[in-house]
């Protein structure tokens, strides 16, 4: 089955920093992903949807200059978020599918801004 | 705007009962109405999926059943397990499966007990 890795599985980071997330599609190419926010016991919520070769398209109210996102191949999308607050805090989690095929889920990234 | 409602919040049922989970949708251009579990510190994992073409799908203990005039579509375990004990997530989007947005619904916690 398809195969979506994300890395690292946990980050801690002083508040002023910038962090980077990756996502990967293993065993397919993704011209689409999707980065989500969780909160503890809250749903997914979806940030931004990232395009290869493109620019990404942020959902309302989330800031593009603080979570950057670069679809740089068919199989890498990378989340930065920059000048980390503790309020960034939170579970992010990626997702992308082969063609024709459901949304795979990576197993997340948790943040910690200290 | 919470366009995917989902119910109860929480849920307790003995080892070998049935969990019942509810969803109702707002928007009738969603086409694709997928399940997933999702376990402490991990992703979400697709369960399974139905389209608004059937009313009920069954794969295993795990069955949808979806009533499209009404709106509204539900996941029926059968034979709980503990080990069924996690997260669901039920979500809707529009234009199938492959590369669509995901809206999520708030998530129940089904907790078996042994």
């Amino acid at each position: 089955g398809a195969v979506v890795s994300q890395h690292p599985s946990r980050v801690i980071c002083k508040s002023g920093t910038s962090v980077k997330i990756e996502c990967r599609s293993l065993d397919f190419q993704a011209t689409t992903m999707f980065w989500y926010r969780q909160f503890p016991k809250q749903s997914l919520m979806l940030m931004a949807t990232s395009n290869e070769g493109s620019k990404a398209t942020y959902e309302q109210g989330v800031e593009k200059d603080k979570f950057l996102i670069n679809h740089a191949s068919l199989t890498l999308s990378t989340l930065t978020v920059t000048s980390a607050h503790p309020e960034d805090s939170s579970f992010y989690i990626c997702s992308a599918s082969p063609s024709n095929s459901p949304l795979h889920f990576g197993n997340g990234t948790r943040l910690t801004v200290t | 705007q919470q366009q995917v409602k989902q119910s109860p919040q929480s849920l307790i049922v003995q080892k070998g009962g049935i969990s019942i989970i509810n969803c109702a949708y707002e928007n009738t251009a969603f086409d694709y109405f997928p399940w997933y579990q999702q376990f402490p510190g991990k992703g979400p994992a697709l369960l399974i999926a139905i389209r608004p073409d059937v009313s009920e799908k069954k794969e295993g203990r795990f069955t949808i059943s979806f009533n499209k005039s009404a709106k509204q579509f539900s996941l029926h375990i059968m034979d709980s397990q503990p080990g069924d004990s996690a997260t669901y997530f039920c979500a809707a989007s529009k234009e199938g499966a492959s590369g669509s947005r995901l809206t999520f619904g708030e998530g129940t916690q089904l907790t078996v007990n042994p």
